[in-house]
């Protein structure tokens, strides 16, 4: 595809409930990251997988939350135990190369909104 | 991070007139630094980017300035058009394995017809 595309676009769940959210990064992008955007603030950085490396989880602000991505491809991020405050939207951004190389822009899909009632 | 709340800076400005839209950035080691334009309900938008070893880049109608000293930047946009209004963030980031992205809260720029 042309861009980063994430599904679904909107999410709405329970509190309680498991979720899991898809990122299609573009292709032969190798790294890609999870954000997460609360209302009217920035971005939080979730994690970051690239290539086959052991991904950095530093910013993942709980066990309830966990990544997976399948080789430098799909990548779904699971929010396990959804609490109220989980509801923001999770952003995917993917870029070309790594370590480094001097071209640095992440290009981002659209988002997941979820909302935990 | 601290939490601003809803409250965004906001920057409103005229149509045509120039906007310069600021940001404090916190990691010293933070050698490349991202303009990046939100629109509502969209995913951020690369705008322009500058590294340490600069002190102003100029794009399309955009300049960012850096200001290593006080670890400020600041983007510019000429002749500002309706279609320019969105939130803008800065982020800095540090190369290396990561390359994770360290964002600001945002600036919401309004522009009046």
């Amino acid at each position: 595809g042309a861009g980063v595309s994430q599904s679904p676009s909107n999410k709405v769940t329970e509190k309680g409930k498991d979720v899991e959210l898809r990122c299609d990064p573009i292709s032969g992008h190798t790294a890609l990251y999870w954000y997460r955007q609360r209302l009217g603030q920035g971005l939080e950085f979730l994690i970051y997988f690239q290539g086959n490396s052991a991904p950095d989880k530093s910013g993942l602000p709980s066990d309830r939350f966990s990544a997976e991505r399948t080789g430098e491809s799909v990548s779904t991020l699971t929010i396990q135990r959804t609490q109220q405050e989980d509801s923001a939207v999770y952003l995917c951004a993917s870029r070309f190369r790594f370590a480094s190389d001097t071209y640095n822009e992440q290009f981002f899909g659209p988002g997941t909104r979820l909302t935990v009632l | 991070g601290e939490n601003v709340g809803l409250h965004l800076p906001t920057l409103s400005v005229q149509e045509g007139d120039n906007s310069i839209i600021n940001c404090a950035y916190s990691n010293s080691a933070s050698d490349y630094f991202i303009w990046y334009k939100q629109e509502s309900g969209k995913g951020p938008q690369f705008i322009i980017d500058i590294r340490s070893n600069m002190d102003k880049r100029q794009g399309q109608r955009v300049t960012v300035l850096l200001n290593k000293t006080v670890k400020h930047l600041s983007l510019q946009i000429a002749a500002t058009q309706p279609g320019d209004s969105a939130v803008y963030f800065c982020a800095e980031g540090e190369s290396g394995a990561t390359n994770k992205l360290i964002f600001g809260t945002g600036t919401l720029l309004a522009v009046q017809p």
